[in-house]
């Protein structure tokens, strides 16, 4: 087993709709999640952390599901901007080391 | 804030031919990744410094890949000799610090580009 899964996809969704990626880890002690965008041929930049008790920036929610060893990302109202790649990102070890999923593309389309 | 610094943007060699990037972290970051992203995929780590001391180079292929961050401050990465599936992009990033919940906020620099042909 991978230590962080991703459905790569294509998400192919229109604007407007809700989208929702999941991202599977394996190791029990992770201890911090990360959510990263990357635009087609750009860096990868943080887009959200992802706390314990869930979080909410504008139209984008993280969860993170312990038990399950899962974080999940929402994006509500997709916007055509929405369109990129969806990196999650595991820590453990004293958070320094991070384990980089493969990535979920999502494409909105009008 | 001046961001991550990287260059060159883009690099073509031959096979065989040795290059090399060079990466300025922002102002005050301690810690510094080097990252290999091939086409489709998500980055993978190559080397880690904590100042000028390596944290974890597992990854990186000794035989042909080298990096150096002498003081504490920028970062050389080579590739002597390269072969051709050592094409894909080779991202710098920084974080101020490693440990703790909040120092895995990694800003990246625009990333070189490199082709073997």
């Amino acid at each position: 087993r991978k230590e962080v899964e991703q459905d790569p996809g294509p998400f192919n969704v229109p604007e407007g709709a809700t989208v929702a990626f999941n991202c599977t880890y394996s190791n029990s002690a992770s201890q911090s999640f990360f959510w990263y965008r990357q635009d087609c041929r750009k860096e990868p930049k943080l887009l959200m952390s992802v706390y314990s008790s869930g979080n909410e920036d504008g139209r984008f929610t993280a969860q993170l599901n312990r038990a399950s060893q899962y974080i999940s990302l929402l994006i509500r109202d997709s916007k055509l901007s929405d369109s990129a790649t969806y990196l999650c990102v595991v820590a453990w070890g004293n958070n320094r080391k991070l384990i980089w999923g493969l990535g979920t593309s999502l494409a909105v389309n009008p | 804030e001046a961001g991550v610094a990287q260059s060159p943007r883009y690099k073509i060699i031959e096979k065989r031919q040795s290059v090399a990037f060079w990466c300025n972290p922002i102002s005050g970051h301690a810690t510094l990744y080097w990252y290999q992203q091939i086409l489709g995929q998500g980055p993978k780590l190559l080397i880690q410094f904590q100042n000028n001391g390596v944290v974890d180079d597992s990854q990186l292929p000794k035989d042909r890949f080298s990096a150096e961050r002498l003081k504490g401050v920028d970062s050389t990465l080579k590739i002597q000799p390269a072969k051709l599936e050592d094409s894909a992009v080779y991202l710098c990033a920084s974080s101020f610090l490693a440990g703790g919940s909040g120092a895995n906020v990694l800003t990246f620099g625009a990333g070189s580009r490199l082709t073997v042909l």
